[in-house]
């Protein structure tokens, strides 16, 4: 039992260039979240996800875009990645249910350039 | 969401209890709060969580007053390894439990 993987753990990319960060949770979660943050700062929200095709915007959504083909997987989309997204990323999962927690990864650390 | 207003920063010696005292006065009626632990370069970590009164679990304790306006994480006896961020969160935990992180409390263990 892996828990939450994150893949890739660092990256580097030029201002434009696009990628996409995969995560990954084993706990059979219903529920999974993409957040950032920035040295000093809490996390951030960016998008959500309740449930296998669906998906939805949480605070600091613009310039990322999310999908969830697979109840397994989170992915992250950068299409166009701009300097002021550099920070690291963490994913989490959630079961469905009244008090339950959030479980983390170990983040993912992007730096553009 | 509710706002939480926590210290930025502690400090205290192996051995000591801490206590971090979050304050959330515009907490509603079916709001929990949730303490999450921080290592640099990983993610945050459950510690506790509750609604009213005190909750103990193996790691810590949570003292809620009456009026929920604040909270109490306690932590007993640190070590060198308790040194973290803490984060105070309140929210509606059930729905789709859209966390609000501030920027936590900094706890600096010193031998």
């Amino acid at each position: 039992n892996a828990g939450v993987t994150q893949t890739p753990k660092f990256r580097v990319l030029k201002t434009g260039q696009s990628m996409t960060l995969l995560c990954a949770q084993d706990m059979n979660h219903e529920y999974m979240y993409w957040y950032r943050q920035d040295p000093g700062m809490g996390l951030r929200l960016i998008h959500y996800s309740v449930g296998e095709g669906t998906t939805a915007k949480g605070e600091v959504p613009d310039g990322y875009n999310v999908s969830r083909l697979k109840k397994q997987n989170f992915l992250l989309g950068l299409e166009s990645a701009a300097p002021s997204q550099t920070s690291v990323y963490f994913c989490a999962s959630r079961t469905k249910g009244f008090g339950e927690t959030q479980y983390f990864g170990p983040g993912t650390r992007l730096l553009v350039l | 969401l509710a706002k939480t207003t926590q210290p930025i920063s502690m400090d205290s010696y192996e051995g000591q209890e801490v206590n971090i005292t979050c304050s959330h006065n515009n907490i509603a009626t079916n709001d929990y709060i949730t303490w999450y632990q921080q290592f640099p370069s990983q993610g945050p970590r459950f510690i506790i969580q509750g609604y009213k009164t005190k909750v103990t679990n193996e790691v810590a304790s949570l003292f809620i007053p009456a009026d929920r306006k604040s909270s109490t994480l306690s932590l007993p006896r640190v070590s060198l390894s308790d040194t973290a961020v803490y984060y105070c969160l309140v929210g509606l935990i059930g729905g789709y439990n859209k966390l609000i992180f501030g920027a936590g409390t900094r706890l600096a263990v010193h031998p």
